[in-house]
This record gives structure tokens, sequence and C-alpha cells, in this order.
């Protein structure tokens, strides 16, 4: 399996500010996601990272409000934009090593937003 | 499309008992079936996947599932549960290949009572 971390593994935020967190993994890997978890409820997908090239985003998910880096195949960088309390979530990325791998997740950010 | 329905918000079971957590999915196209487990406040980890071949899957901590393809379900059982098993268990899908982001289940909360 791939060793994944991210940073932070939870903030407290206020209305109207940015987060940007951190996704590292220990070897090179071919696709990277990210998805949000909010209380309660399952894992949705935001966007897949894409190595050089902008982000694929799922509908109702915008690149300005959660614009995405991702500038080698070991890291990527999810940022949430003017946040508000419906921000509130756990963000997790995930990670697939090469094809017909299965996907490892991260730990999560969790993100309270007041 | 692909979705995917766990049938039970919540499952409690008394400790040793065996346990059915139920999931069915609805595909076009030839899927890869997944069971995450999430413990409080941790990410998720990988319990078992069904990619081809053997119907029936085994996994980690004891846990397997049965494919079954002309009921579109992929059930995950234990025979005997322990209280360390008390998690949030997510069923999901994926299309064709690993590379493919994953349709996550609502999530099956299991409480194992003493």
């Amino acid at each position: 399996s791939a060793v994944i971390s991210q940073k932070p593994s939870r903030d407290i935020c206020q209305r109207g500010t940015s987060l940007t967190i951190q996704c590292q993994v220990d070897s090179q890997v071919t696709m990277m996601f990210w998805y949000r978890q909010q209380p309660g409820q399952s894992l949705t997908l935001i966007a897949t990272a894409n190595q050089g090239s902008e982000a694929t985003y799922e509908s109702g998910f915008v690149i300005d409000k959660f614009p995405i880096s991702r500038p080698n195949l070991t890291f990527s960088t999810l940022t949430v934009s003017n946040m508000s309390p419906e921000d509130s979530s756990i963000y997790l990325c995930s990670v697939v090593r090469d094809y017909l791998d299965t996907q490892y997740f991260g730990p999560g950010t969790r993100l309270t937003v007041l | 499309a692909q979705s995917v329905t766990q049938l039970d918000s919540q499952v409690p079971v008394f400790e040793e008992a065996p346990v059915e957590l139920r999931c069915n999915y609805s595909s076009s196209v030839s899927v890869y079936l997944f069971w995450y487990v999430q413990y409080p406040n941790q990410g998720l980890q990988l319990l078992l996947k069904y990619l081809s071949g053997s119907t029936l899957v085994k996994g980690i901590n004891g846990f397997e599932a049965e494919f079954n393809k002309s009921q579109t379900s992929f059930h995950l059982r234990k025979p005997s549960v322990h209280i360390s098993d008390t998690a949030e268990y997510f069923c999901a899908v994926s299309e064709n290949s690993g590379n493919t982001p994953l349709v996550f289940g609502k999530g099956t909360r299991l409480s194992v009572i003493a």
C-alpha cells in the first residue's frame, strides 16, 4: 500500500478565509483524487488532480472555490477558498499507484469553519 | 452512471454475533467493488475488493463479501464480531479500471454491543 500524509490534520478557520491542504505520498502515483465528507455523510468526489495540468472537477465543484495543484507525481494541494460554515467537512486525498491498483486514502483533514 | 445503495444506515449487533451489511449497486458496465472501513476520527482503510475471479472475497479482520452479479449485490459479512469492529463501513464501486474515481454508498454504522 501507499503511505499518504495530509497536512494539517485539522483546523478551525474563520469565515471568508482560505485554507490549503497538502497531500504527500511516499512513492510516485498515477492518479490523485480529492474527496469531501460532510458531517455524517458519505464521500463525494471533488476533483481529479492531474499532474502538470488543470484538475478535472465534478459537477457542483469549481476551480475558483477549490483550486488544486499537482506539481509532481507525489504531491498535491487543495485550497478551500472564501470559506463558509457549509465548507466544514473532512477533506481526503486518495491515490492510485498504477493501472488496476486500489485507491488508498490519506488520514483526512478535519476542517471547521466558524 | 453508477450508484451504490447501502440499505441500512445503522446496524446494532451483540458481540460474537454474526453480521451482514448490505450493498447493492447499479452500473451499465463492468465494475470493481470495494468495502472500506472508517474508525472514529480516522481515514478510510480498505477491507476487501472484488476485481474479477472468485465471487467470494476474503478481506482483513475476518470480513468477507460475495459478489452476486444477477442481484447486483456485494454484501459484507463477518461470522463473529468484536467490539473493535464498531465503525462506519462504506461500499464503493469504480468503473472498468482502478484509475476511475470511486462512487460511495452512504455508509452503514456498525455498533457492536457488549
